[in-house]
């Protein structure tokens, strides 16, 4: 069990372009969702917290009117980049909290969407 | 702020050696979560083993072991009998009592080899 998916797994596109990348719990409800990015080589960097139902809550340095991040339902979160330009590129990462009890849940990790912009 | 640090970027094992991972983190919570994440070349996460800050003793599984030293801040993986598929970035991360994300060290690029 605990299954999280992301659609797409890769991703090429124009700059200037939108770009929507799909996290979904498969086989559990999830009230947080994650969304991290990725640096060849490097860490993950949390981006922003998406809680079902309500405006995701963005680390600093991130633009919110450029990742736009949709929770709508709980076991599904959607990450837009708009006008995507090449400096966008990067692996996204999205994870998954359990709604049944408080923090300290584990968090599944979604296997990740590899965007390029050209 | 909470912060994590591993300072080995890169380490090698040969297979079926014993390895160690170091990892410390600053932070003022008393109440805590750390973890430990593998990421192989597929670059999926992977959970490999968890300890809650209140428990004394070191969370074990399988051939993975930690030494959790509240104290001192530090919380390093040990690898025993190391396997050819243990080869992938390890990652240590905390998570506050209060919060749900992760903060993540830089990682350690471990390769197991034969």
């Amino acid at each position: 069990g605990a299954v999280v998916s992301q659609h797409p797994s890769r991703v090429i596109c124009k700059s200037g372009t939108s770009v929507k990348i799909e996290c979904r719990s498969l086989d559990f409800q999830a009230t947080t969702m994650f969304w991290y990015r990725q640096f060849p080589k490097k860490s993950l960097m949390l981006m922003a917290t998406s809680n079902e139902g309500s405006k995701a809550t963005y680390e600093q340095g991130v633009e919110k009117d450029k990742f736009l991040i949709n929770h709508a339902s709980l076991t599904l979160s959607t990450l837009t980049v708009t006008s995507a330009h090449p400096e966008d590129s990067s692996f996204y990462i999205c994870s998954a909290q359990s709604s049944r009890g408080g923090s300290g849940n584990e968090q599944f990790f979604g296997p990740g969407t590899r965007l390029t912009v050209l | 702020a909470q912060t994590v640090t591993q300072s080995q970027p890169e380490m090698s094992v040969q297979e079926a050696e014993t390895v160690t991972l170091s990892c410390t983190y600053d932070t003022s919570e008393s109440n805590y979560y750390l973890f430990w994440y593998k990421q192989p070349p597929s670059r999926q996460m992977i959970l490999v083993i968890r300890q809650e800050a209140y428990k004394q003793q070191n969370a074990t599984e399988n051939r993975f072991s930690v030494n959790f030293q509240k104290a001192a801040k530090s919380f390093s993986l040990k690898i025993s009998d190391s396997q050819l598929g243990d080869t992938a970035m390890y990652f240590c991360a905390f998570m506050g009592g209060s919060q749900g994300n992760l903060i993540f060290g830089k990682g350690t690029k471990l390769s197991v080899k034969p």
